[in-house]
């Protein structure tokens, strides 16, 4: 079985450019989450997809931020503009609906904001 | 919210001595609990996890957990660790009703031949 695959692996840009992320969950998992995780700190979730459809993006900066899942299965963390602080890895996750607790990580994306 | 502690951030022991890393979490009600562990250059896996019944978890590579209700702890241990084990251990907590995992801080793990 496939895992969760993200890219890309690393993206280093300069501050105020904008940046994308691309996660392919695992196959037959509806449920998709973006995660934050600086540097000496545990992930942080960003939004959680239920198929398409965003149902907690509380902890989203929404002024930077956006994501998207249109057609219920790969997802795009965009940032825009990027600023210093955004440096961290990117992490995308799934799992099964109703076992959200149980989530598989891709490889992440680091991303290093000069 | 609910909050997940671990200490010691930085552990460095050698092979064949036993490790321990504490867990302690925030919220009062029923919780999922589990442990990930990333690999140097992996991404993060699931290395156990408690939902209920007994509370003495056992896990891939010899690893296993205690859930203390009363403790609200959640501690990871193994009796003799190998080089292989150096990693970065996250304990994570999911509660009730709510579809997040919390993670802590993680534990730096080294170990040394």
């Amino acid at each position: 079985e496939a895992g969760v695959v993200q890219s890309p692996r690393y993206k280093i840009i300069e501050k105020k450019q904008p940046v994308a992320f691309w996660c392919n969950p695992i196959s037959g998992h509806n449920t998709l989450y973006w995660y934050r995780q600086n540097l000496g700190q545990g992930p942080e979730l960003l939004i959680r997809y239920e198929n398409e459809e965003a149902v907690d993006d509380s902890q989203l900066p929404k002024d930077r931020f956006s994501a998207e899942r249109l057609k219920g299965v790969d997802s795009t963390l965009k940032i825009q503009p990027a600023e210093l602080g955004d440096s961290a890895v990117y992490l995308c996750a799934s799992s099964l609906r109703f076992r959200s607790y149980e989530q598989y990580f891709g490889p992440g994306t680091r991303l290093t904001v000069t | 919210a609910q909050s997940v502690s671990q200490h010691n951030h930085h552990v460095i022991l050698s092979e064949a001595a036993s490790l321990e890393l504490g867990c302690n979490y925030s919220y009062g009600g029923t919780v999922n609990l589990f442990w990930y562990v990333q690999y140097p250059g992996q991404h993060l896996q699931l290395l156990l996890k408690y939902f209920s019944g007994d509370p003495l978890v056992k896990g891939i590579k010899g690893f296993e957990a205690e859930f203390i209700k009363s403790k609200f702890s959640f501690n990871l241990r193994k009796p003799s660790v190998q080089w292989s084990d150096t990693a970065e251990y996250f304990c994570a907590v999911n509660a009730d009703g709510n579809n997040r995992l919390a993670f802590g801080k993680g534990n730096q793990v080294v170990v040394i031949p």
